[in-house]
């Protein structure tokens, strides 16, 4: 059973401008929900996340806002960056601990220069 | 230090082999995770420590073993283990297993069963 769902498997964008990575749930019980943007041959790594007390929450270049009626997340990059090219995973936990953490499908991402 | 280390990043192993993976971290953090990640899926997870007690075991074969030695070390043993078995292991850890915290992944042992 699928709990988190990211249903584009890639996304291309230019340099400079801006990529949404979306992101939808089916546990209304989730209470915490993160990014991750993985490298080839490493490991995850923490980008941004939101507490379900929040609509939008902003890092930088990064913004993740959360729709709970509609039980979707998204990130927004802007602007995009080659850099910034890797595979991006949706996750979310809860409620209240931490431990069982579900990740999404993930969503490539490849920013052109 | 705010970084998860794991060893080794490469195994290859036979069927009937038994190795150890391994998994540090220097952060403080009371608890640890392992997920397995297969080519083009999502990680998933296999065992929690939390204060170096199991607490979560997402019904993973026997032929695979963890352990918590101290609140910075995790392993996880291995034995008779099949060809599906082949994956990327992954290591985490998180300051607690309370809310809202992320966790820290390593760069994880890349596996092969033959």
């Amino acid at each position: 059973d699928q709990q988190v769902k990211q249903n584009s498997p890639s996304l291309s964008v230019q340099e400079g401008r801006i990529s949404i990575l979306n992101c939808d749930y089916t546990n209304s019980m989730f209470d915490y929900f993160l990014w991750y943007k993985k490298y080839p041959a490493e490991g995850p790594t923490f980008l941004i996340s939101i507490s379900s007390i929040k609509d939008k929450n902003e890092d930088g270049r990064f913004t993740v806002f959360l729709n709970k009626s509609a039980k979707h997340l998204s990130l927004h990059i802007v602007p995009s960056q080659p850099g910034d090219s890797a595979v991006y995973f949706c996750a979310a936990s809860g409620p209240y601990n931490n431990n069982d953490m579900r990740f999404g499908a993930g969503t490539r991402l490849t920013v052109k220069p | 230090d705010t970084e998860v280390t794991q060893t080794p990043k490469h195994l290859v192993m036979g069927m009937t082999n038994k190795k150890s993976l391994k998994c540090e971290q220097h952060m403080g953090h009371r608890a640890m995770y392992w997920y397995k990640q297969k080519a083009k899926k999502p990680p998933e997870l296999m065992f929690v420590y939390s204060y170096e007690k199991l607490s979560i075991n997402e019904s993973v074969p026997s032929r695979f073993s963890p352990e918590c030695p101290n609140s910075s070390l995790l392993n996880l043993h291995l034995h008779a283990l099949q060809p599906e078995d082949s994956a990327l292991y992954l290591c985490a850890s998180s300051r607690t297993g309370g809310s809202y915290n992320e966790q820290f992944f390593g760069p994880g042992t890349r596996l092969t069963v033959l």
